[in-house]
C-alpha cells in the first residue's frame, strides 16, 4: 500500500516568513496530492489540492508543487500570519487516500 | 446543507462494550469514509464505502464494521471495545466525481474505552 512520509513535524516560524512543508509518497499510482488544515479541535479542511497532470498550482499565499519522479510534494505559505498556526496534513492516493503523520506550524507575532 | 454530521460528539465506554457512531451527509455523495486520529499518528482509514450497500476495509479495520444501508448514511459500530480504540474518529465523505476528490470532514467524534 501506500505509504506517505511528511517532514518537519514541528515548524516555528516569525509572522511574515515563508513556511514549507515536504512530503514523499510510495505508490507512483498515486495522481491525487491534497492539503489539509487541521486547527485545534476542529475538523481537517482541505486547503489546496494538485493532481498527477499538474506540476505546481496557486492559491494567494498557499502554493504546492509536485515532482512525480521524485515522488514528492511540497507545500509552501507565504507571509505567514498567526491564524496559519494548525497542524497540516498530506495526503496521497488514487483511489483511497494516505495521509502524512501532520506538521504542526506555530506562527509567532 | 448540514455537510457531513457526525453523533455523538463524545463517549466514554467501558471495556467490553458496544456502541454505533452515526455518519450523515446531504450532499449526495457516493464516498464515505471513517478514520481514526490518534496523536502523532495522522488520521488512518478504518473502511469505507463506494455506494450504497458497498463497503470495503482501509488500513486499520479490526475491531471495527460497517454498514451503508442508505446513500446518506454511514455507520461505524465497535462490538466489544478496547482502550486501544480510545481516539478521535472523523467521517468524511466524497463527491460522485470518484473518490479521488476532495474528502468532506465531519466534525468527529471523541471515544474513550475505560
Amino acid at each position: 500500500g501506500e505509504n506517505v512520509e511528511q517532514h518537519p513535524s514541528t515548524l516555528s516560524v516569525q509572522e511574515g516568513d515563508s513556511a514549507v512543508i515536504k512530503c514523499t509518497y510510495s505508490d507512483s499510482a498515486s495522481n491525487y496530492f491534497p492539503w489539509y488544515k487541521q486547527e485545534l479541535g476542529k475538523r481537517p479542511q482541505l486547503i489546496i489540492d494538485i493532481r498527477s497532470n499538474v506540476g505546481e498550482k496557486k492559491d494567494q499565499r498557499i502554493a504546492v508543487t509536485l515532482n512525480k519522479t521524485a515522488k514528492h510534494f511540497s507545500l509552501h505559505i507565504t507571509e505567514t500570519q498567526p491564524e496559519d498556526s494548525a497542524v497540516y496534513f498530506c495526503a496521497a492516493g488514487y483511489s483511497t487516500l494516505t495521509f502524512g503523520k501532520g506538521t504542526m506550524l506555530l506562527v509567532s507575532p | 446543507n448540514a455537510g457531513v454530521t457526525q453523533t455523538p460528539k463524545f463517549r466514554v465506554l467501558k471495556t467490553g462494550q458496544s456502541m454505533t457512531l452515526l455518519c450523515a451527509q446531504d450532499m449526495n455523495h457516493e464516498y464515505m469514509y471513517w478514520y481514526r486520529q490518534d496523536p502523532g499518528m495522522g488520521l488512518r482509514l478504518i473502511h469505507y464505502s463506494v455506494g450504497e450497500g458497498t463497503t470495503a476495509k482501509g488500513e486499520v479495520p479490526d475491531g471495527y464494521n460497517v454498514s451503508r444501508l442508505k446513500k446518506q448514511n454511514f455507520l461505524l459500530g465497535l462490538e466489544s471495545a478496547a482502550p486501544s480504540q480510545t481516539s478521535v474518529y472523523f467521517c468524511a465523505s466524497s463527491p460522485p466525481g470518484g473518490n479521488t476528490d476532495t474528502q468532506y470532514f465531519g466534525p468527529g467524534t471523541r471515544l474513550t474505552v475505560l
